[in-house]
């Protein structure tokens, strides 16, 4: 049972667009959520993270949106640019192992 | 400083045949992990390492064994490779496995099995 989910398998932005990011989960018990971003023929690498105890946290151009009520995260991307063309994994983890979304591949358009 | 790094990149290998693919990191990192990633699955647990000399369990470990004999490697080994495990393949160490667990990924190693 896919407890992140991630139903967007891709998105396009035009470039200096916001780009807006879903992720889904169904476990109440998850005491953080993760974004990583992954290029083609590399690993993903770690962009942000939020407690589930606050409901935004910020980093230059990229926000993540926490609203626990609905079980819902949200990253966006302010202004897109062509560099944050990759997939997206939403993460939590659990148990001491993380869970990883199936990904969102963002597209930014020149 | 290399981080995480994984060998080979690239395998083909025949149903049937066997191999190792070597994790290793730099950051003196107590867990380490490793997972597959197929299309529209995401990255899926296969096995990890709570430290040296312990291993465990993931989400999908049938087939694969692991080892940890040294804190800074970790190998994923498969005994009788089927076309099923064609995959990439990747690696990730963690300095701990509490708050956030950030872990940190290799490069991957893309496995076909024919």
């Amino acid at each position: 049972d896919q407890q992140v989910k991630q139903n967007s398998p891709s998105l396009s932005v035009q470039e200096g667009r916001i780009s807006i990011l879903n992720c889904d989960y169904t476990n109440s018990m998850f005491d953080y959520f993760l974004w990583y971003k992954k290029y083609p023929a590399e690993g993903p690498t770690f962009l942000i993270s939020i407690s589930s105890i606050k409901d935004k946290n910020e980093d230059g151009r990229f926000t993540v949106f926490l609203n626990k009520s609905a079980k819902h995260l949200s990253l966006h991307i302010v202004p897109s640019q062509p560099g944050d063309s990759a997939v997206y994994f939403c993460a939590a983890p659990v148990n001491g192992e993380l869970t990883f979304g199936t990904g969102t591949r963002l597209t930014i358009i020149p | 400083n290399a981080g995480v790094t994984q060998t080979p990149k690239f395998r083909v290998l025949k149903t049937g045949q066997s191999m190792t693919l070597l994790c290793a990191q730099d950051m003196n990192h107590e867990y380490m992990y490793w997972y597959r990633q197929d299309p529209g699955m995401g990255l899926r647990l296969i096995h990890y390492s709570v430290g040296e000399g312990t291993t465990a369990k993931g989400e999908v470990p049938d087939g694969y064994n692991v080892s940890r004999l040294k804190k800074q490697n970790f190998l994923l080994g498969l005994e009788s490779a089927a076309p099923s495990q064609t995959s990439v393949y990747f690696c990730a160490s963690s300095q701990t496995s509490g708050g956030a667990n950030e872990q940190f990924f290799g490069p991957g190693t893309r496995l076909t099995v024919l």
